[in-house]
């Protein structure tokens, strides 16, 4: 199946600075890249998508960017809130929907 | 975005007995379903995929015979660990999607299963 690698696994910034969160995948065939937060006992919610024919979205404070060569895609969020503690996880998908390990921001105020 | 609704969750159950965990999507059909066990402080573990209608398609290393998923219906998918055991104790979480394979899916809330 499909290996999906992210770093780091915990990561802590300043309120106000920027974070950046970075994944890896192994199978070419995944073609949607989606991104979730998750809160301790919750479920994951979604924050940003981005599909194999689009190299850069962003929504507000949150981008992502995708190189389907290299088979890497990564989070970036700018001006850090504290409520954007949270542990957030990279997914590629395909017929299955692999998760990443998993990043553990850490907004400090 | 969709509801997808996960019962129970939290349930306690004795060793040697069996769980049923429902997944279902309220507002869409799902024609795909992946079940996925957490453990604290560590990533979601793919353990199937079914597909309405089929088979469910297990990741390497989780027993099929152990973690038994129906997916009989577009709204309903279930995940029935059997004989479970104290080291079955996890937090169980569902996802669903109803489109192609490069869209969104949708997460149900989650089961915490703890065997004694």
């Amino acid at each position: 199946g499909e290996n999906v690698e992210q770093h780091p696994s915990t990561l802590s910034v300043q309120e106000g600075d920027s974070a950046v969160i970075k994944c890896t995948y192994s199978d070419s065939a995944s073609n949607y890249f989606p991104w979730y937060k998750q809160e301790l006992g919750k479920r994951p919610q979604l924050i940003i998508d981005i599909r194999s024919n689009v190299g850069e979205k962003k929504d507000q404070r949150i981008a992502v960017t995708l190189n389907k060569t290299a088979k890497h895609f990564s989070l970036h969020i700018t001006e850090t809130q504290p409520e954007d503690s949270a542990v957030y996880f990279c997914a590629a998908t395909g017929n299955q929907f692999y998760f990443g390990t998993g990043t553990s921001l850490t907004v400090i105020p | 975005g969709a509801v997808v609704s996960q019962h129970p969750s939290r349930v306690i159950c004795k060793s040697g007995t069996s769980v049923k965990i429902e997944c279902r999507s309220l507002d869409f059909q799902a024609t795909t379903m992946f079940w996925y066990r957490q453990f604290p402080k560590k990533s979601l573990m793919l353990m199937a995929t079914s597909n309405e209608g089929s088979k469910a398609t297990y990741e390497q290393g989780v027993e099929k015979d152990k973690f038994l998923i129906n997916h009989a219906s577009l709204t309903l998918s279930t995940l029935t660990v059997t004989s479970a055991h104290p080291e079955d104790s996890s937090f169980y979480i569902c996802s669903a999607r109803g489109g192609t394979v490069s869209t969104e899916a949708f997460f149900g809330q989650g089961t915490r299963l703890t065997v004694v």
